[in-house]
């Protein structure tokens, strides 16, 4: 256990839906990533917060929506996905958004039919 | 363009032999972190070297740093088939406004028993 939950483990959507992933972290960390995992890609960031503010945005479609309430849960919402998107999603945390370590969920696996 | 690129993309050895890994990258870094991953899951720090250090010890882990070839290297010693798993090296770098992680490709290490 790294301190760093997400639910659902397993998603599986038709491009009309609207769905949300969720994560939670238990280390009082100030910053909180989402990541996209392809087969055979290298991990892809998508969003930065900081002290619940988004920092960075590395160009990600708008049918991924994040939300960041507080610095212990994020989320990502889904709208209107293409089978393209299906793939490991994965949150990570860290104290800042310096020099550190990561801790990564253990990932959501979204299928998109 | 990526930063991390890992050599080779699988390995397979004996249990009880060493396992080393490559990681290139191609800017200037502030410190290069290696992660591993088991199949579907999420992934788990091993090891962080700054720019300013050459070599790091943990455990069975070995890292160098060699930032003039901007290179890095992961020495796996005594494997055991527990260690098969997916090994990622990432680089930390500032872009926009916040420092971030640009993961390779990873090697897939397998361990034989």
């Amino acid at each position: 256990e790294t301190g760093v939950t997400q639910t659902p483990r397993h998603l599986v959507m038709g491009m009309t839906n609207k769905k949300s992933l969720k994560c939670e972290q238990h280390l009082g960390h100030n910053a909180m990533y989402w990541y996209k995992q392809s087969a055979k890609k290298p991990l892809e960031l998508m969003f930065v917060y900081s002290l619940e503010e988004r920092v960075e945005n590395n160009s990600v479609p708008s049918r991924f929506s994040p939300e960041c309430p507080n610095s212990s849960h994020l989320f990502l919402h889904l709208h209107t996905l293409q089978p393209e998107d299906s793939a490991l999603y994965l949150c990570a945390s860290s104290p800042g958004t310096g020099p550190y370590e990561q801790y990564f969920g253990p990932g959501t696996r979204l299928t998109v039919t | 363009s990526q930063q991390g690129e890992e050599d080779p993309q699988a390995l397979s050895i004996q249990e009880g032999e060493n396992a080393t890994m490559n990681c290139s990258y191609k800017t200037s870094i502030n410190n290069l972190q290696w992660y591993r991953q088991n199949s579907g899951r999420g992934l788990v720090h091993l090891i962080l070297i700054r720019s300013n250090e050459r070599e790091k010890h943990s455990g069975r882990l070995r890292v160098t740093l060699d930032t003039s070839k901007k290179s890095s290297s992961l020495l796996i010693t005594a494997s055991r088939a527990a260690d098969t798993a997916s090994y990622f090296c990432a680089t930390d770098f500032s872009s926009g406004s916040a420092r971030q992680l640009t993961f390779g490709s990873g090697t897939q290490l397998t361990v034989l028993p």
